[in-house]
């Protein structure tokens, strides 16, 4: 049982370039996120989708995009890559979004470490 | 939008001393969650809280949601070098969505 899985684990872009980030899990989970995470500022949520056919903006949704190919795939798109977006990346899945007790416990991939030249 | 403080920033103790970390909101919590990454690892999640006073118990971890649910604390008692990490606290405030927003983090060092 994988959990979640994110590729690649790491990148180098130079300025303007484009990229996806790839996040797959097999927990037949409803809702998956992508988080972002660097020094001192914690996890700040990029974008999530609470279910198979919806996304919604997260905290920092500026100079993303994302797609829900399916229910086990949520990609997360770099169109236009700025330094400012060197981080590392989380993907992340519960098994629904919301308030329900433990349905919202999130499961983290191994994280993907993008640097912008 | 919502924000949840968590202190300390950091904390070095020594192997065998206590460590305690805080969360606090200006407004009611559904709930609350805890989580830890390893130097170079992920989050992975601890504990969750619902009920205002709640106290649960992981081993040498003890977490505590207050009274009105606008702050929670982990405690470690007699701490470890296995314990060496950083802990988030997540605050649901609830909604169709509930999305968490997660505290900074207090960056856990222990000297052996």
């Amino acid at each position: 049982n994988a959990g979640v899985t994110q590729t690649p684990k790491f990148q180098v872009l130079k300025t303007g370039q484009s990229m996806t980030l790839q996040c797959a899990q097999d927990m037949n989970h409803n809702s998956m996120y992508w988080y972002r995470q660097d020094p001192g500022m914690g996890l700040r949520l990029i974008y999530y989708s609470a279910s198979e056919g919806t996304t919604d903006k997260g905290e920092v949704p500026n100079g993303y995009n994302v797609s829900r190919l399916n229910k086990r795939e949520f990609s997360l798109r770099l169109e236009s890559a700025a330094p400012s977006q060197t981080s590392v990346y989380f993907c992340a899945s519960s098994v629904q979004a919301g308030s329900f007790s433990g349905a919202n416990v999130l499961t983290f991939g191994a994280g993907s470490r993008l640097t912008v030249l | 939008g919502q924000q949840v403080m968590q202190i300390p920033q950091y904390q070095h103790v020594q192997e065998g001393e206590d460590f305690t970390t805080y969360c606090n909101s200006s407004t009611t919590l559904s709930n609350i969650q805890w989580y830890k990454q390893r130097p170079g690892g992920h989050p992975v999640f601890l504990i969750q809280l619902v009920k205002s006073g709640e106290v649960k118990k992981q081993k040498r971890l003890t977490f505590q949601f207050g009274e009105a649910k606008k702050n929670s604390s982990l405690h470690i008692t007699a701490t470890q070098t296995t314990d060496v990490g950083t802990y988030f606290c997540a605050a649901n405030y609830g909604g169709s969505q509930g999305n968490l927003i997660f505290g900074k983090g207090t960056k856990l060092s222990v000297k052996p």
